[in-house]
């Protein structure tokens, strides 16, 4: 089956630091891709979609400026969350979909954790 | 009323029980349906799709009844390895929305 891989799994930085999140589609392309937040407990909530070569589609309450998406290629979008606070640690986690099957494949998600 | 809701967890059960875990969708156009797996901490899987005509998956069953806007997903003979968060989702214009998810813990 299609893959996505999420890059890094796991990172800790510092309050007021920006962190790039990766997520590629190994054997697709992937015109569309989705990024989600979960904390714990809760389920996954839909951040924002993004398309390549245009502007991301944000969910309300989403503030565009603090998490930056860009999706500059067919296997590629990134995630960055710009000046970091402790209440946005979270598990992020992308979503590509591939247009042969229903439903999405899925990254290993991030850990983010800002202390 | 959120988008996509499930019932409460968690589920606990002993091994070769069957469990049922029902979900409802507010937005009649939703398009496509699926029920999904969460390991702790690990990102969902696609466990099967959802249908109106119903469909299995040996020992999964899901079903859909658009006119009530309810799906559901029965697992027969439980194994400890059914432990998971079951997510229920729903497409609606191509973005996935997720259920809150339900726990299920299988006992030996």
């Amino acid at each position: 089956g299609a893959v996505v891989s999420q890059h890094p799994s796991r990172v800790i930085c510092k309050s007021g630091t920006s962190v790039k999140i990766e997520c590629r589609s190994l054997d697709f392309q992937a015109t569309t891709m989705f990024w989600y937040r979960q904390f714990p407990k809760q389920s996954l909530m839909l951040m924002a979609t993004s398309n390549e070569g245009s502007k991301a589609t944000y969910e309300q309450g989403v503030e565009k400026d603090k998490f930056l998406i860009n999706h500059a290629s067919l296997t590629l979008s990134t995630l960055t969350v710009t000046s970091a606070h402790p209440e946005d640690s979270s598990f992020y986690i992308c979503s590509a979909r591939d247009n042969t099957v229903e439903g999405a494949f899925f990254g290993q998600g991030t850990r983010l954790t800002v202390v | 009323r959120k988008e996509v809701e499930q019932d409460p967890g968690p589920f606990n059960v002993p091994e070769g029980a069957t469990v049922a875990f029902n979900c409802t969708y507010s937005n009649s156009a939703s398009q496509s349906f699926f029920w999904y797996r969460q390991d702790c901490r690990k990102e969902p899987k696609l466990l099967m799709s959802v249908y109106s005509s119903g469909n299995e998956d040996g020992r999964f069953t899901a079903q859909l009844n658009r006119a009530s806007q309810y799906i559901s997903l029965l697992i027969r003979d439980s194994k400890l390895s059914d432990s998971a968060t079951y997510l229920c989702v729903v497409n609606q214009g191509g973005k996935l929305i997720f259920g809150q998810g339900t726990e299920l813990s299988v006992k030996p």
